[in-house]
């Protein structure tokens, strides 16, 4: 039963440039969540997805930032217009009961 | 508001000894849950053990303990006889009730054990 997989694993982009993270769930999960690590600190959540619907996006910047969960494929996180700041570890997560489960997170990092 | 404090920047411990690890939370919800997860250098995050607020006994998993006291709102993990794979950050998490488990992190503890 594979765990939970996101990729790419490292990803850079320029300024102004768009950043997309892809995530699947573990097998019969149908819960995603998103974190954001910066360097040194811990994660922070940014947002909940079920199957084609937002459940809780307090976390998500106002701007630049989406998600989806569509019914087919990965969760999408997508960032627009990266900027310098936006460089921080990106985590999915997917839970079944009381347990929650983390893929390995990208990279990302703006130059 | 809810947070979850850990107070611990760095630890170390000789190898083969115990080792605990602090984490305080705030919350006025009565049903919560938990979490201790271990992010090697590597960087993935790995579960390790959840407590529930209305579980009896203590969460136990292998060389994983964590010591719940409910009134002092404490969740240490105890680490028994420390390995020397065991040096990662450590991160407290806590979900809150509402259907879905939402995590907010402390800011982790960093573990070196040492031969």
């Amino acid at each position: 039963n594979a765990g939970v997989m996101q990729n790419p694993r490292h990803l850079v982009r320029r300024r102004g440039q768009e950043a997309r993270l892809r995530c699947s769930p573990m097998k019969g999960h149908s819960h995603v969540y998103w974190y954001r690590q910066l360097p040194e600190e811990g994660l922070k959540f940014m947002v909940y997805l079920q199957k084609e619907n937002i459940i809780d996006e307090s976390g998500m910047p106002k701007e630049r930032f989406s998600a989806e969960f569509p019914k087919e494929g990965p969760s999408i996180l997508r960032i627009q217009q990266v900027v310098r700041g936006d460089s921080a570890a990106y985590f999915c997560a997917s839970s079944q009961g009381n347990e929650q489960y983390f893929g390995p997170g990208t990279r990302l990092t703006v130059t | 508001a809810q947070k979850i404090t850990q107070t611990q920047p760095g630890m170390f411990v000789q190898e083969k000894e115990a080792v605990t690890l602090d984490c305080t939370y705030d919350t006025s919800d009565p049903s919560y849950g938990l979490f201790w997860y271990k992010q090697p250098s590597s960087g993935e995050m790995i579960f390790l053990i959840y407590q529930g607020s209305y579980d009896q006994q203590n969460a136990t998993e292998g060389r994983y303990s964590l010591n719940f006291q409910k009134a002092r709102k404490s969740a240490n993990l105890v680490i028994s006889a420390s390995q020397l794979g065991d040096s990662a950050m450590y991160f407290c998490a806590m979900s809150l009730s509402g259907g879905y488990n939402k995590l907010i992190f402390g800011a982790g503890t960093r573990l070196a054990v040492h031969p």
